[in-house]
């Protein structure tokens, strides 16, 4: 069946990069996604990028998808407190758009 | 501004009551969700909606009800039958006709905890 997974916990130091990972197993998704909980509140779409895309670069947001392995990425570059939050990552493959969504990776930011 | 309103943002329930958590929106949005976030897991989709007047079950429908009479509103009804109901419940709403493929649209969720 279809299944995302991705890492709880990630930590870094402020001013570093962020790699948060997530492995899909359904080859035949249409868009992918990455969205943003910030604590106590509902989750805003970050970003996403097609599955006949190899990358997508939006400001300090960097997308990686390898479709071979059914590997997706999400750098942030220059990790800054405010971007302390849960990222979940999500794909959708059916018509009816419906969502299958990793567990959500916590990245924790060290000053 | 456009966007969706959950409330109560907390509610507290005693055991066999049942609870109606509100959602509303304002972005003229066809299709509505209610999803369930618990630690160390994903959201996991309990009804959804793609018109008014109509609704499907998720994963995880046993124990809720939902009913969607207007299109702004999908209220969800967490019944004394849901045997584990303390979670955090999101609200969203989306059009698939737009943007990426169909973007959700979160409300800020309502945490529901069980006495």
């Amino acid at each position: 069946g279809e299944d995302v997974e991705q890492s709880l916990f990630l930590s870094v130091r402020e001013g570093d990069s962020s790699v948060i990972n997530c492995t899909y197993t359904d080859s035949s998704s249409t868009y992918l996604y990455w969205y943003k909980q910030e604590p106590g509140a509902g989750l805003q779409l970050l970003t996403y990028i097609f599955s006949n895309m190899d990358m997508k670069q939006d400001q300090r947001l960097t997308v990686l998808l390898n479709k071979k392995d059914k590997h997706l990425s999400l750098r942030i570059a220059d990790t800054q407190t405010g971007d302390s939050a849960i990222y979940f990552c999500a794909e959708s493959w059916d018509s009816n758009y419906q969502l299958i969504w990793g567990a959500g990776t916590k990245l924790i930011i060290k000053p | 501004d456009g966007g969706i309103t959950q409330s109560p943002k907390y509610l507290f329930r005693k055991e066999g009551q049942n609870v109606t958590l509100s959602c509303e929106q304002n972005l003229n949005h066809d299709a509505m969700y209610w999803y369930r976030q618990d630690p160390g897991q994903g959201l996991r989709l309990i009804y959804y909606s793609q018109i008014v007047n109509d609704f499907q079950k998720g994963d995880i429908a046993e124990g809720y009800s939902v009913s969607r009479e207007k299109k702004e509103s999908f209220p969800l009804t967490v019944t004394s039958a849901q045997k584990n109901p303390t979670a955090f419940y999101l609200c969203a709403s989306s059009d698939p006709g737009q943007g990426a493929g169909g973007e959700l649209f979160f409300g800020e969720g309502s945490r529901l905890t069980v006495l």
